[in-house]
């Protein structure tokens, strides 16, 4: 099935720096789906985008689609220690999360 | 209404046995989701069942199978397990491939 790539894999910001993820596509995505997943928890559902150049937006979290609808990013502005776990993005049919992107956030 | 419930939390196999971990979907959901997840290979798809049939399959060997009961209650069963078993299982329901899903906790297997 159709792969969505996340990058960084790893990212280490102080607290209160920004924080960007990204996932890309070869192929145009129906959707992204993106989910966080703390240390030790499962990972839980935080927004679905459709739309092509979608944008929401959740408190300091910025999602967004890209125009042609193969590319996606999660932007969270000066982060906190609570934004520490894993983020995934994933196509909702399928079924691939892949390694996510590790938050790491330094007090 | 309750959460993604899966049995048992945690697990103790030797190699060679045979293991089968229960998820419970949130009322109303049909489909369930696999996964394993390691620190190596991140979250990797399992199968996916909807309505007592397996929908979608991820690429894992035979040893990994499993069922959905009418209920949408499913079962996930690993035979002969090898040590690169040991992982967190986790489960997933949705109310169908469009929707968001919901994971369980997870069942923590260690293969000995």
């Amino acid at each position: 099935g159709q792969q969505v790539m996340q990058i960084p894999q790893y990212q280490h910001v102080q607290e209160g720096e920004d924080f960007t993820t990204y996932c890309n596509s070869s192929t145009t995505l129906s959707n992204i789906q993106w989910y966080k997943q703390r240390p030790g928890g499962h990972p839980v559902f935080l927004i679905q985008l459709v739309k092509s150049g979608e944008v929401k937006k959740q408190k300091r979290l910025t999602f967004q689609f890209g125009e042609a609808k193969k590319n996606s990013s999660l932007h969270i502005t000066a982060t906190q220690t609570t934004d520490v776990g894993t983020y995934f993005c994933v196509e909702s049919n399928q079924f691939y999360f892949g390694t996510g992107t590790s938050l790491t956030v330094i007090p | 209404k309750a959460g993604v419930t899966q049995t048992p939390r945690y697990l103790i196999k030797t190699r060679g046995q045979q293991v089968t971990l229960s998820c419970s979907p949130i009322s109303g959901h049909r489909s369930v989701s696999w996964y394993q997840q390691t620190p190596g290979q991140g979250l990797q798809f399992l199968f996916e069942y909807f309505s007592e049939t397996q929908r979608n399959k991820g690429n894992f060997p035979g040893r990994f199978s499993g069922r959905q009961f009418s209920n949408s209650r499913s079962e996930m069963n690993v035979s002969t397990l090898e040590l690169g078993d040991s992982a967190l299982y986790l489960c997933a329901s949705s109310s169908g491939l469009v929707y968001e899903q919901y994971f369980g906790p997870g069942t923590r297997l260690t293969v000995t």
